[in-house]
């Protein structure tokens, strides 16, 4: 069974420069996470979906950060502008269901540095 | 916002002995917790999961959990150097049920 996909794993922007990161959950998981890793700190929840709707953003920086997951498969999780703070991991996990009794199954993580 | 305290550590114990790694939290309406490792530069994965209090065993692993004092922790017993790596623990949120991590505890296991 394919694990999550994540795309690029690695990215270097300047401040007020914008990216795009890219999640292809495991087939068949109607749960997406969307979680930001800072160096030395555990994984914070930016945006939680089921299927194609959002189920928790209250952690997401709406100001600069967007995400969405079209037709409930793929995901897209959009910074801009990008500022020194956002240098973090940005991990991406699926699950079958939106409770803790399903596994999280997380991606390699996009490392993203901004200058 | 709920709170996961973890000592960062790192926690060095010799090889073949039990490591104790401990969480604690702030919700007394908790209900789920998680311990991930994290192994350097890789993604988080489940070791284990508790529910209820006591004890919850999964080969070496061996989770607790006490609702009352409002911590949980995980024993490793016969520690090997591949289990070196960040524990992290997690409890589960209320109605997204989002997992809310603390920040690990680093494991050493020397040879």
């Amino acid at each position: 069974e394919a694990g999550v996909a994540q795309s690029p794993r690695y990215k270097i922007i300047e401040k007020r420069q914008s990216v795009a990161f890219w999640c292809n959950p495991i087939s068949g998981h109607a749960t997406l996470y969307w979680y930001q890793q800072i160096l030395g700190q555990g994984p914070k929840l930016l945006i939680q979906f089921q299927n194609n709707g959002v189920v928790d953003d209250s952690q997401l920086p709406k100001d600069r950060f967007s995400a969405e997951r079209l037709k409930g498969v793929d995901s897209t999780l959009k910074i801009q502008p990008a500022k020194l703070e956002d240098s973090a991991v940005y991990l991406c996990a699926s699950s079958l269901g939106r409770t803790g009794s399903y596994e999280q199954y997380f991606g390699p993580g996009t490392r993203l540095t901004v200058t | 916002q709920k709170e996961v305290e973890q000592n960062s550590g790192p926690l060095s114990v010799p090889e073949g002995a039990i490591a104790s790694l401990n969480c604690t939290y702030s919700d007394r309406g908790s209900q789920s917790f998680f311990w991930y490792r994290q192994y350097s530069g890789k993604s988080p994965e489940l070791i284990m999961f508790i529910y209820s209090n006591g004890d919850k065993e999964d080969g070496r692993f061996t989770a607790q959990l006490n609702k009352a004092s409002q911590y949980v922790s995980l024993l490793i017993r016969d520690s090997q150097p591949s289990d070196s790596a960040t524990y992290l623990c997690a409890l589960e949120g209320d109605s997204s049920y989002k997992l809310i991590f603390g920040s690990g505890t680093r494991l050493l296991v020397r040879p």
